[in-house]
């Protein structure tokens, strides 16, 4: 167990709709991390958050949005779903910013879009 | 742009030695890691290289040659349970962690 709390632990949902992911970090850690996960894809950095700011940006659409909580909890935001969009969501967590700080990452929400 | 190349598959029989490769291609390099990640589950922190050379922990053991854009994972006295997939992954220049797609490793009896 990381210590990195994700829910829910699976979501299905239509085309169209719009979902949100909900990640709590490791206590202590400032860092959070949101990653996608297809099949047969590697992990896909989306975004980071450093104590309640963006920190660094990678391949995440428009269509995403995530915030950190002043109680560092966050949320990914994912919103006219299409079918591509299923995969694995990760959410890891890190005390600080740099990247060489070890992720420890949770136990993932599987989003089925149909 | 960013690339990682490790070998798809590689299967080894209990109780051997596997060493799996990773060579990449980023935009500055500020480290390197290698994950475990069994099918289905979050990935979990192996080891962490910065500095040449080789660092063993345990059954596992991780090199790394900057010069050469290169690191392996090495996997001794191999277990069932080491069956999973082996991600590594680049710290860039801009501090992000870039995945490579894993090594999906089988273990035989």
């Amino acid at each position: 167990d990381s210590g990195v709390t994700q829910t829910p632990k699976h979501l299905i949902t239509a085309t169209g709709q719009r979902v949100t992911l909900r990640c709590s970090p490791r206590s202590g850690d400032l860092s959070v991390y949101w990653y996608q996960q297809s099949l047969d894809q590697g992990l896909q950095f989306l975004i980071q958050y450093y104590n309640g700011e963006e920190r660094a940006k990678g391949n995440i659409l428009e269509r995403f949005s995530a915030q950190q909580f002043p109680d560092l909890h966050s949320e990914l935001n994912l919103s006219s779903l299409e079918l591509g969009d299923s995969a694995l969501y990760f959410c890891a967590s890190s005390l600080g910013t740099g990247g060489s700080y070890e992720q420890y990452f949770g136990p993932g929400t599987r989003l089925t879009v149909t | 742009g960013q690339n990682i190349d490790q070998p798809t598959e590689m299967t080894a029989t209990e109780g051997a030695i596997v060493q799996i490769n990773c060579t990449y291609q980023t935009s500055g390099f500020n480290g390197l890691f290698w994950y475990q990640q069994h099918a289905g589950e979050a990935p979990t922190f192996l080891s962490y290289n910065v500095l040449d050379g080789l660092e063993e922990k345990g059954r596992f053991s991780s090199f790394l040659s900057r010069s050469k854009g290169y690191s392996y994972l090495l996997l001794k006295e191999l277990q069932m349970k080491d069956s999973a997939s082996y991600l590594c992954a680049v710290v860039t220049g801009a501090n992000n962690l870039f995945f490579g797609t894993g090594t999906r490793l089988t273990v035989i009896p």
